[in-house]
């Protein structure tokens, strides 16, 4: 069974630029989370899909973040303008449903400059 | 608000020497909790799910424990493998809220 993908893997940018982020979960898993990694720190929720629809959004900084998951498959989390503390890594993860274990893809490590 | 909390926030042992870890809780409404490894640049890996207090889960050299308050993460004849950090997560009414790890070093 293929695993959670998530790209670019790497990537820096300049303060103010923006970014986006790619999310294929795990075939038939209908929830999907965002989370936000700084180093030392464990995974913050920014945004979690249950299908299409936002479950829960209440700490992603909405003045600049923003994540869509069209016809509850993909994902894409879009930051604009990129701030210096977005620096971090920013991990996909799916489940079957609500309730089960998530499986986390590989991340993508933010740095910005 | 829910909140979890693990502990110690870091942790040296020597090969063979056995330990656990902590992860207590203050959630409305636990749905689960699970137990992930994290490994330096990688996804957390998922362990275990446990659903009601009393309920345990092993495997290999872990074992993982539920009460109404709190999990434990028993680590039984540690290998230098085994160093990692050990992420504890809860499942709330809809959210899955994270704590912030315990790093685990094994010494050989």
């Amino acid at each position: 069974e293929a695993g959670v993908a998530q790209s670019p893997r790497y990537k820096i940018i300049e303060k103010r630029q923006s970014v986006a982020f790619w999310c294929n979960p795990i075939s038939g898993h209908a929830t999907l989370y965002w989370y936000q990694q700084i180093l030392g720190q464990g995974p913050k929720l920014l945004i979690q899909f249950q299908n299409n629809g936002v479950v829960d959004d209440s700490q992603l900084p909405k003045d600049r973040f923003s994540a869509e998951r069209l016809k509850g498959v993909d994902s894409t989390l879009k930051i604009q303008p990129a701030k210096l503390e977005d620096s971090a890594v920013y991990l996909c993860a799916s489940s079957f449903k609500q309730n089960t274990e998530a499986f986390f893809g590989q991340g993508t490590r933010l740095t910005v400059v | 608000e829910d909140q979890v909390t693990q502990s110690p926030e870091a942790l040296r042992l020597q090969e063979g020497e056995s330990s656990s870890l902590n992860c207590s809780y203050t959630v409305s409404g636990l749905r689960g909790l699970f137990w992930y490894r994290q490994d330096p640049g990688k996804g957390p890996e998922f362990l275990f799910t446990l659903y009601s207090a009393g309920e345990e889960k092993e495997k290999e050299r872990l074992k993982a424990t539920l009460t109404k308050k709190e999990s434990f993460l028993h680590i039984t004849a540690p290998k230098p493998e085994d160093s990692a950090t050990y992420l504890c997560a809860v499942q709330a009414t809809q959210k899955l809220v994270f704590g912030q790890g315990t790093r685990l070093t094994i010494n050989p």
